[in-house]
């Protein structure tokens, strides 16, 4: 079965530090991709970044990167020199392709408060 | 280009009241997806459509809540009647023609059942 986890409820941390935001992932599929979304307080869901199975390439943009390692399911988001305008819910999610039309599995997300 | 664009963005009724929520995809989205979020459950598929017509609906919690989709812009959850335990955010949000795609999503409407 399709699964998502990400461990870390809640995590807080002072502007500039670096901050790393996990997710591991269950699928039986080996067709399958990765989706991070940030919810800001103003409550939509924004997409940042797709990975697929076969890409294991780590991928950095601006102060994001995501970190994809197969042997672990894990696909792992780092923010480095966190801002206060990261502060969000983070959502990690699975979508497999035998499901057409990418049926997303959310995890349950990871709540980012940086402090000035 | 305009997002995925949800009406109303804030709800409140009373219990045993008909509620529906509105939704038109990105022009152009294959699919259109139904999600519902609460703190307990967090975010939920409820069902979703693949050129208007429905392929799961799985996740639709009991008889009560219901989902048209009577052409490619414009799709409808109806609560009928609504309960208290309907108390959510319920977003829309489409996608193009592949499990590739990311989708994108509206706003989302606040519901409150009293």
């Amino acid at each position: 079965a399709q699964k998502v986890t990400q461990a870390q409820t809640e995590i807080s941390v002072v502007e500039k530090e670096d901050v790393t935001l996990d997710c591991v992932y269950e699928t039986r599929d080996t067709t399958y991709y990765l989706f991070w979304y940030k919810q800001p307080p103003s409550g939509e869901l924004v997409f940042l970044i797709r990975r697929n199975s076969f890409d294991e390439q780590n991928e950095i943009s601006g102060r994001y990167s995501w970190n994809f390692q197969k042997s672990t399911s894990s696909f792992n988001f780092t923010i480095t020199a966190s801002q206060v305008v990261d502060s969000a819910v983070y959502f990690c999610a699975l979508s497999e392709a035998y499901n057409q039309g990418g049926k997303l599995i959310f995890g349950q997300g990871t709540e980012l408060s940086v402090k000035p | 280009d305009a997002g995925v664009i949800q009406s109303p963005r804030h709800e409140v009724t009373e219990m045993g009241q008909e509620v529906t929520l509105r939704c038109k995809p990105i022009s152009g989205h294959d699919y259109l997806f139904w999600y519902r979020q609460t703190m307990m459950r967090g975010l939920e598929l409820l069902i979703y459509f693949n050129n208007n017509v429905p392929i799961d609906d799985s996740g639709m919690p009991e008889d009560r809540f219901s989902a048209k989709m009577p052409n490619a812009s414009f799709s409808t959850l109806k609560i009928q009647p609504s309960e208290p335990r309907d108390s959510a955010v319920y977003f829309c949000a489409s996608s193009l023609n592949t499990a590739y795609n990311e989708q994108f999503f509206g706003p989302g409407t606040r519901l409150t059942v009293l």
